[in-house]
Order: C-alpha cells, then sequence, then structure tokens
C-alpha cells in the first residue's frame, strides 16, 4: 500500500494568519490526491481533489497543490471556523491510504 | 440534500458481529458507490472496501477480507456493513461515504457509527 506522510501532526496559527500543511506520498501517486476537513465530533468532509480542484461549497481561502509524491494545502486568511483536523488521502492505487492528520488549532 | 444516516451505536461482545446501516437520500442511489472507512485514534483512517450500489459488487482491502461483508438494499437505498469475529481491536468509528464520477474521491460521509467491543 501507499504511505502518505503528513507534516505537521499539529499546527498553532492566529487569525488571519496563512498556513501550510504537506503530504508526502511514498511514491508518485500522478496528483491523485485529496484533502479533507475533520472538525471535532464531525465527520470528514471533502475540501480538494486531483490535488487542485476546490469541491464544491468550499471557500477560495483553500487552496491544494503539488506533483509526484509531494502535494500541500494551504489556507490563506485563516478562520476560527478552520480549526479542525486535515487529511490527505491518496487515490491512484488501490486501496486508498490517507495521512495520519494535521490537528489546526487557534493561537 | 445529500444525506447518509448511519445507524447507532453499538456495544458488542468479542467475538459476536454486528451489522452497520447507511442510509442514503437526496440523490441518485445507484448512481454513486458507497464506501466504508474506519477510523481510531491510533490507526487513523483506515479503508475497508466499497460497494458498487447498482450491481452489489464489492472491492475489499485485503487487510479486511473477511472481517467486513458489504451489502446493498437497492429498494431502501441503504448499504449496509456486517462486522464478523470481533476484537477490542476492531472498537472504532465507521463511516460509510459515497463516490461517483471520480473514484474513491468521497464527497458525502455518514455521521459515523462507533462500535465498542468489549466483555
Amino acid at each position: 500500500d501507499i504511505q502518505m506522510t503528513q507534516s505537521p501532526a499539529s499546527l498553532s496559527a492566529s487569525l488571519g494568519e496563512t498556513v501550510t500543511i504537506e503530504c508526502r506520498a511514498s511514491e508518485d501517486i500522478y496528483s491523485n490526491l485529496a484533502w479533507y476537513q475533520q472538525k471535532p465530533g464531525n465527520s470528514p468532509q471533502l475540501l480538494i481533489y486531483d490535488a487542485n480542484s476546490l469541491a464544491d461549497g468550499v471557500p477560495s481561502r483553500f487552496s491544494g497543490s503539488g506533483s509526484g509524491t509531494q502535494y500541500s494545502l494551504k489556507i490563506n486568511s485563516l478562520q476560527s471556523e478552520d480549526v479542525a483536523s486535515y487529511f490527505c488521502q491518496q487515490y491512484n492505487n488501490y486501496p486508498p491510504t490517507f495521512g495520519a492528520g494535521t490537528k489546526l488549532e487557534l493561537k | 440534500q445529500v444525506q447518509l444516516q448511519q445507524s447507532g451505536a453499538e456495544l458488542a461482545k468479542p467475538g459476536s458481529s454486528v451489522k452497520i446501516s447507511c442510509k442514503a437520500s437526496g440523490y441518485t442511489f445507484t448512481s454513486y458507490y458507497i464506501s466504508w472507512i474506519k477510523q481510531t485514534t491510533g490507526q487513523g483512517l483506515e479503508y475497508i472496501g466499497y460497494i458498487n450500489t447498482g450491481s452489489g459488487g464489492t472491492n475489499y482491502n485485503e487487510k479486511f477480507k473477511g472481517k467486513a461483508t458489504l451489502t446493498v438494499d437497492k429498494s431502501s437505498s441503504t448499504a449496509f456493513m456486517q462486522l464478523s469475529s470481533l476484537t477490542p481491536d476492531d472498537s472504532a468509528v465507521y463511516y460509510c461515504a459515497r463516490f461517483g464520477y471520480n473514484p474513491y474521491v468521497m464527497d458525502a460521509w455518514g455521521q459515523g457509527a462507533s462500535v465498542t467491543v468489549s466483555s
């Protein structure tokens, strides 16, 4: 299975700040990467797919980039409602596999 | 609106089985596949497998073969996952989620069903 290594494991940032979360795949996944947001007590919600495509209804302050084995999620102008855990997921190979998550908190 | 409504929390004894349901509404059920995902604090998110809601065909993650059985009832737009021979390692929150045009990109999730295995 493809291993997804996510960093950092936790992150503390201030309102209005820009934050970046990284995800590295153990082999080339050809941009077949999604990002999910999971707020405390809720189920994951799709943010980004195909590495850089915004899912329906997702604010434009979220963006994704990357290729090959290296990908990132950027959140511009951090809002209080962005406090959550974020997970990357590859779907180039079966089974799909997830990163361990990044917990984002407010400073 | 699209909804996946899962059944409630389960408390089960080691060696027993549980069956979790996932009732879809707000879209054409057979136009999307249903995936099942396990979430634990220790292991994070693990993909169990998916079911083709139209044909009933399934594809399991090797790790969950023999543990999970996925079925579907098209007449009620409901997918099911049975977990058998339960051990404490099966204690987790289990999610159903749909994917369609983009395989394994899960654009709607159920609220999760907690399974606790304890004697």
